[in-house]
């Protein structure tokens, strides 16, 4: 069985500084993994995804993830958050085989706070 | 793409009703969800169908739920009878194939409200 873990479930920062958002995975596959945004009262969004390519994946709105096999992570980050950037984050984790090979499982969530 | 379309946005219902959330996937996508979010679960697979047939509905909670997707463009989830435990964003989403970094693509939800 696939599992995530986001190790914050607030975080807050100051416009203009970097954000990380961390995840840890626990996966019996080569995982496939994501990160989603939701806004208020809004759908979720791909941010980005990870598919056992380059490790280092970048996302839409200048965030990026990195996956660490050894640490089994998949860290979020921006250079330098904007107000718009505040939203409920989920990293996800999907079953690495073919046939009913995207289910999806979630976080908890990480709730980002931007502050002027 | 007009993107997952999902209906109605918001609902206010008495306990005891039946209420019908709908779904219109991305055209061409062949696999369809649907997701539950709570404040205490956070987001749960329900069900999910490939081309029409539900192939695992192990996250239903209750007999009370029932879902169904009678051609690839239409999909609807029921509750009867509602209860206000049932409270919830309900999404849907759909996604091309099956392979685990396809990327699904979720409508914005259905806000349930049960009093």
């Amino acid at each position: 069985a696939q599992s995530v873990t986001q190790l914050d479930s607030h975080v807050s920062v100051s416009e203009g500084t970097p954000v990380l958002l961390r995840c840890n995975y626990s996966s019996s596959y080569s995982p496939s993994l994501f990160w989603y945004v939701q806004h208020p009262n809004k759908g979720l969004q791909l941010l980005l995804k990870y598919t056992s390519a380059a490790t280092l994946v970048k996302g839409i709105n200048g965030f990026e993830a990195e996956f660490k096999k050894s640490e089994t992570s998949f860290h979020l980050t921006k250079p330098s958050a904007h107000m718009s950037d505040a939203a409920e984050y989920f990293c996800v984790v999907s079953k690495g085989l073919t046939g009913g090979g995207n289910k999806l499982t979630f976080g908890t969530g990480t709730q980002l706070k931007v502050e002027l | 793409d007009a993107g997952v379309i999902q209906s109605p946005r918001h609902e206010v219902t008495e306990m005891g009703q039946e209420v019908t959330l709908r779904c219109k996937p991305i055209s061409g996508h062949d696999y369809l969800f649907w997701y539950r979010q709570t404040m205490m679960r956070g987001l749960e697979l329900l069900i999910y169908f490939n081309n029409n047939v539900p192939i695992d509905d192990s996250g239903m909670p209750e007999d009370r739920f029932s879902a169904k997707m009678p051609n690839a463009s239409f999909s609807t989830l029921k509750i009867q009878p509602s209860e206000p435990r049932d409270s919830a964003v309900y999404f849907c989403a759909s996604s091309l194939g099956d392979f685990s970094g396809n990327t699904i693509y979720f409508g914005e939800g259905s806000w349930l409200t049960v009093v």
